[in-house]
């Protein structure tokens, strides 16, 4: 079956815009997780949808954003971009979202100039 | 906060086994062990996890403690494409808090 579809692969943006990432989960998974990785902070959990609700939250700030839609697909938004926002973004879907496990997708790779 | 610890970096040799330490002094009753790895700029794969018994697929074997503190992953016959970043997590196996937190993992290096 098809695994976790991030869009785009790549991505270069200017301080200040907006971004919108998206990710197409596992046929079947209801969760969607998101999550930072960068060289200096590793990965870092940002959010988890399930069945369209935000079920929990990472420590970063209200300009990162999210939501899933009834078909469990996933976007992500980053506000007002900054240079340290600069990092892979990767999702990783489950059929829970606990006590199984994540299939992560590529990751798409966002750069701010 | 990561709730292990593993070293930073390891080397294997090619056919050789790697055993990969992972320490988790403070796990609580209900956390289960979770193994991923990452290839360079690919997302992390799922390898293995357990809770208290020794678990064993396709991939690794997981040796766990009998207090639990502290784990081992094997990959009885490691290969130049097991050369990647391991992460040793553990999460709790129910409830509203599915992330997992990421350490820094350990860089296995199999050389020929």
């Amino acid at each position: 079956k098809a695994g976790v579809t991030q869009t785009p692969r790549y991505l270069i943006k200017t301080r200040g815009q907006q971004v919108t990432l998206s990710c197409s989960p596992i046929s079947g998974h209801r969760s969607v997780s998101w999550y930072q990785q960068t060289p200096g902070q590793g990965l870092q959990f940002l959010f988890e949808y399930f069945s369209e609700t935000q079920r929990n939250k990472g420590n970063f700030p209200g300009r990162f954003s999210g939501r899933q839609f009834s078909n469990s697909r996933s976007e992500m938004n980053v506000s007002t971009l900054e240079l340290g926002d600069s990092a892979l973004y990767l999702c990783a879907s489950s059929f829970q979202g606990f006590q199984t496990e994540a299939f992560f997708g590529q990751g798409t790779r966002l750069t701010v100039v | 906060d990561a709730k292990t610890t593993q070293p930073t970096s390891m080397d294997c040799a090619e056919g050789r086994a790697a055993n990969l330490p992972c320490n988790h002094s403070t796990i609580s009753g209900n956390e289960y062990v979770y193994w991923y790895r990452q290839i360079h700029s690919q997302g992390p794969q799922y390898i293995i996890h357990g809770l208290k018994n020794n678990e064993t697929n396709e991939m690794a074997s997981l040796i766990i403690t009998e207090d639990r503190k502290s784990s081992t992953l094997i990959l009885p016959h490691a290969t130049l494409r097991d050369t990647a970043v391991y992460y040793c997590i553990v999460r709790v196996a129910s409830g509203l808090n599915p992330d997992m937190r990421f350490g820094a993992g350990t860089r296995l290096t199999v050389k020929p």
